[in-house]
């Protein structure tokens, strides 16, 4: 099973910050990269599915990128918001399963 | 709200009991898949059920078990329940040929 690593854990930025994490992964043996969005008390919401030929993904002002030969998927958020608040999730889809990393907790303060 | 229903939304019960956790899938979903999030891990696939037949087996203990109905809502079973068991319960939908899952609220599980 392949690792899935995100980072940075979390991260603290001030409304109308943009920014970015990292998902990366030892190898590109797997169907597709997801990306989801967790809010507290809520449950993971589905905001990019990426297959390996890597177009670049945008919904709104967050966007994603996939860079399989160097083993990567970056998501950016442009000019955050305090809404933007949650946890972003990672994970790989192999055979049937989708194997998640940590996730990155982003705090968006006003 | 994705569309995926869970219930109950909270369980506590005590070591060495069986519980039974359900989820209906969204409308028109065949796929069901169950995850377990630990204090300490992140989201941990246990199995997948695609129109009532086992697809996909993750890290699930021989106490868990899971099924699909013909109505396509699931069940999971957890038996002899342990204090580590204690976890957020998701279940997730997804339409044939479309990867992307839909997760339902979770059953959050305290074993006393």
């Amino acid at each position: 099973i392949l690792n899935v690593e995100q980072s940075p854990q979390s991260l603290h930025v001030q409304e109308g910050d943009s920014t970015n994490f990292t998902c990366s992964f030892p190898s590109s043996n797997f169907y597709a990269l997801h990306w989801y969005r967790w809010e507290t008390a809520k449950s993971p919401e589905a905001l990019f599915v990426m297959t390996l030929n890597g177009d670049e993904k945008k919904k709104g002002r967050i966007s994603a990128t996939l860079n399989t030969k160097e083993g990567y998927s970056y998501l950016y958020i442009k000019g955050s918001q305090p809404e933007d608040s949650a946890t972003y999730l990672c994970a790989l889809e192999y055979g049937n399963k989708l194997v998640f990393g940590a996730g990155t907790i982003l705090r968006v303060k006003s | 709200d994705s569309g995926v229903t869970q219930t109950p939304k909270h369980l506590i019960t005590a070591t060495g009991q069986r519980v039974t956790l359900r989820c209906s899938p969204r409308s028109g979903d065949l796929s069901v898949y169950w995850y377990q999030q630990s204090l300490d891990q992140g989201l941990q696939f246990l199995i997948q059920y695609y129109n009532g037949e086992e697809r996909a087996k993750g890290n699930i203990l021989e106490r868990f078990s899971a099924q699909q109905f013909p109505d396509l809502h699931s069940e999971l079973n957890l038996s002899s329940l342990e204090l580590g068991d204690s976890a957020l319960y998701f279940c997730a939908s997804s339409v044939p040929g479309r990867p992307a899952q839909f997760f339902g609220p979770g059953t959050r599980l305290t074993v006393l």
